[in-house]
């Protein structure tokens, strides 16, 4: 268990509606970064958030945003969806100690975009 | 940039017999070094990691991996596989930013 959850597991939709998913980090985990992983494919990075704001950002199109809470929660949103958006989503948890940066996945929810 | 070539897509391998998992990486600075373990219907576990120091690296599971810098590669070994075993592994690299790089995966299968 990497203390790291993610809701809800699973997630259908339909083409151009807006869909929240939620990941709650491990305490006093204050980054968390979230990943796509389309089916057969490794992890993409899609942005970082630190101390709630944004850190950085994959190649992704703003349609796809965040948000990070104090109590270690945070959302990725994503709008207009498309059938390509269809994936694992992840979300991981780091404590940055500015040497090991061992990130803790949650399970990932799994949307579908039909 | 970085990037992770994961050099098989699946790897087939009886039980008990040794694997060899390939991972080549290419960046122009220092990197920190990754191999992840996804069962089905799961996020990814860490197995181990490359800092810095003894390029023989040894994790979990009875996983270890070797660093080596000037063929830029990560290979991750077992001698002795499980059934258990049966997971797709990713290889990544972290230059230390905020960007994690992830192969492709590799899909082992361990047959009885």
């Amino acid at each position: 268990e990497t203390g790291v959850t993610q809701s809800p597991t699973h997630l259908i939709k339909t083409r151009g509606q807006q869909v929240t998913l939620r990941c709650s980090s491990q305490s006093g985990h204050n980054t968390v970064s979230w990943y796509q992983q389309a089916l057969g494919q490794g992890p993409q990075f899609i942005f970082q958030y630190y101390r709630e704001e944004e850190n950085g950002r994959g190649n992704f199109p703003p349609r796809f945003s965040g948000l990070q809470f104090p109590n270690y929660s945070s959302e990725l949103n994503v709008n207009a969806l498309e059938l390509d958006d269809s994936a694992l989503y992840l979300c991981a948890s780091t404590y940055p100690t500015g040497v090991d940066n061992e990130q803790f996945f949650g399970p990932g929810t799994r949307l579908t975009v039909l | 940039a970085q990037s992770v070539t994961q050099l098989d897509s699946q790897v087939p391998v009886f039980e008990e017999a040794p694997v060899e998992l390939r991972c080549n990486y290419s960046s122009s600075v220092s990197v920190y070094l990754f191999w992840y373990v996804q069962y089905p219907n799961q996020g990814l576990q860490l197995l181990l990691k490359y800092l810095s120091g003894s390029t023989l690296v040894k994790g979990i599971n009875g996983f270890e991996a070797e660093f080596n810098k000037s063929q830029t590669s990560f290979h991750l070994r077992k001698p002795s596989v499980h059934i258990s075993d049966t997971a797709e592994y990713f290889c990544a690299v972290d230059t230390g930013g905020f960007k994690t790089i992830f192969g492709a995966g590799t899909r082992l299968f361990v047959k009885a």
